[in-house]
């Protein structure tokens, strides 16, 4: 069975500070991708990667970036987190652009 | 227009009843289509993927229509493990990310 899993189910920070959201695939899977889910807005992509050290941005990146220094781990980063950013975030990993596989999701509120 | 459409719902039935969702996709180029099932404060997993033939796994038949971009989900003999949130989901080309509908919610009740 494919996991994928990421490092906090829960978190909380404050205005201001740098978060990192940690999500590790054992597939060997090329494809990685980061999401923030939230209600009446559905799932939306922030980041993306195809490879180690490549990334793409998605349709909402402003305020995000990404680490992908190894194949099975892809991190999402939080600069200058805000209240805005304040979501469940879901990674995914994929061996084809075809089914991914979500990882538990972190939620994150920031305060 | 946003690119993939579908019902919120809720769509509230009881167990037994046959229903259907219905999802609309903006880009004619797409080329693969799937029904992923997420269930409340879970992360969503593959249902199954659309074919353009249509295809059935149990209780659950898809069908796609290319021409009216147009893919639709029938579930026959509702359970009630079968509430969920159903999300409609293309591909454009191989090599991009997939694109997700907001998602049809299903609650079935006994």
């Amino acid at each position: 069975d494919v996991k994928v899993t990421q490092s906090s189910r829960y978190l909380v920070k404050r205005t201001g500070e740098k978060v990192f959201l940690e999500c590790v695939q054992d597939m060997d899977h090329e494809n990685m991708f980061w999401y923030r889910q939230d209600p009446g807005l559905g799932l939306r992509l922030i980041y993306f990667s195809y490879d180690v050290k490549m990334k793409e941005k998605g349709d909402i990146p402003e305020g995000y970036s990404v680490s992908r220094e190894k194949k099975e781990r892809f991190s999402l980063i939080l600069e200058s987190a805000s209240t805005n950013q304040t979501s469940m975030y879901l990674c995914a990993s994929s061996l084809s652009p075809t089914e991914q596989y979500f990882g538990p999701g972190t939620r994150l509120t920031v305060t | 227009r946003k690119e993939v459409e579908q019902d919120p719902g809720p769509f509230n039935v009881p167990e037994g009843a046959t229903v259907a969702f219905n999802c609309t996709y903006s880009n004619s180029a797409s080329q693969s289509f799937f029904w992923y099932r997420q269930d409340c404060r879970k992360e969503p997993k593959l249902l199954m993927s659309v074919y353009s033939s249509g295809n059935e796994d149990g209780r659950f038949t898809a069908q796609l229509n290319r021409a009216s971009q147009y893919i639709s989900l029938l579930i026959r003999d509702s359970k009630l493990s079968d509430s969920a949130t159903y999300l409609c989901v293309v591909n454009h080309q191989a090599g991009t990310a997939l694109i997700f509908g907001k998602g049809t919610t299903l609650s079935v009740s006994s």
